[in-house]
């Protein structure tokens, strides 16, 4: 069954650095989406995307935060400048044309230090 | 505004049965459920859009109650592996963002 998958599991780094969280959403898939969980809290949105724009994002997703498909299979959440209430698990799901479900991935535990 | 769901946490013996509920305020298009094990992604169980369409999935059903903009979720004959929480995600068109309530954990015990 296909299947949402995110790399890496887990990414420790420091204040002020930059990551970059990787997705490969359900090959047919056209939306994609990524949200976050800060631990024992509920799942938040954060920004939607479709043909090649941003179709929607949170207050949260403020100017820090970037999100790019770089070619036809991933789909990129970048942090330019981590702070540490970035800590959170990141989800990335996708969504087929047509449907309504959106599929989670595993997510990327985020822990910045 | 975030959907409220209740209970927040419910135990129950195998083969008990529980209900849990996820009211909006505003008009919704969609009610998605999801269940999620410590630690893992969460998982899609079904949705229901408006017109009060009971869906199931398994021994897990749900309903869509329009005019209350609430949805019902029922754990019947539950098994150790309904264990986990439960969230229900809500959007106002086809294909927005979901808008997550805070979860009903539920454990089930042998």
């Amino acid at each position: 069954e296909p299947e949402v998958t995110q790399t890496p599991s887990h990414q420790v780094t420091q204040m002020g650095q930059e990551v970059i969280l990787r997705c490969v959403p359900i090959s047919n898939h056209l939306y994609f989406y990524w949200y976050r969980q800060i631990l024992g809290q509920k799942v938040e949105f954060l920004v939607s995307f479709y043909n090649n724009e941003i179709s929607e994002k949170s207050e949260i997703f403020d100017d820090q935060f970037s999100v790019e498909r770089p070619d036809g299979s991933n789909f990129t959440l970048k942090i330019r400048s981590t702070k540490l209430e970035d800590s959170a698990m990141y989800f990335c799901a996708s969504r087929g044309e047509g449907a309504y479900e959106q599929y989670f991935g595993p997510g990327t535990r985020l822990t910045v230090t | 505004q975030q959907p409220v769901q209740s209970p927040q946490a419910v135990i129950l013996r195998e083969g008990e049965d529980a209900v849990i509920n996820c009211s909006s305020s505003k008009a919704l298009y969609s009610v998605h459920w999801y269940r999620q094990k410590h630690g893992e992604a969460p998982v899609f169980l079904m949705i229901l859009l408006k017109g009060g369409e009971q869906k199931g999935h398994e021994k897990i059903s749900a309903s869509f109650n329009e005019k209350k903009q609430q949805s019902s979720l029922y754990l019947t004959a539950s098994q150790l592996s309904y264990s986990g929480t439960y969230f229900c995600g809500t959007n106002k068109a086809a294909g927005n963002k979901l808008t997550f309530g805070g979860g009903t954990r539920v454990l089930v015990k042998p």
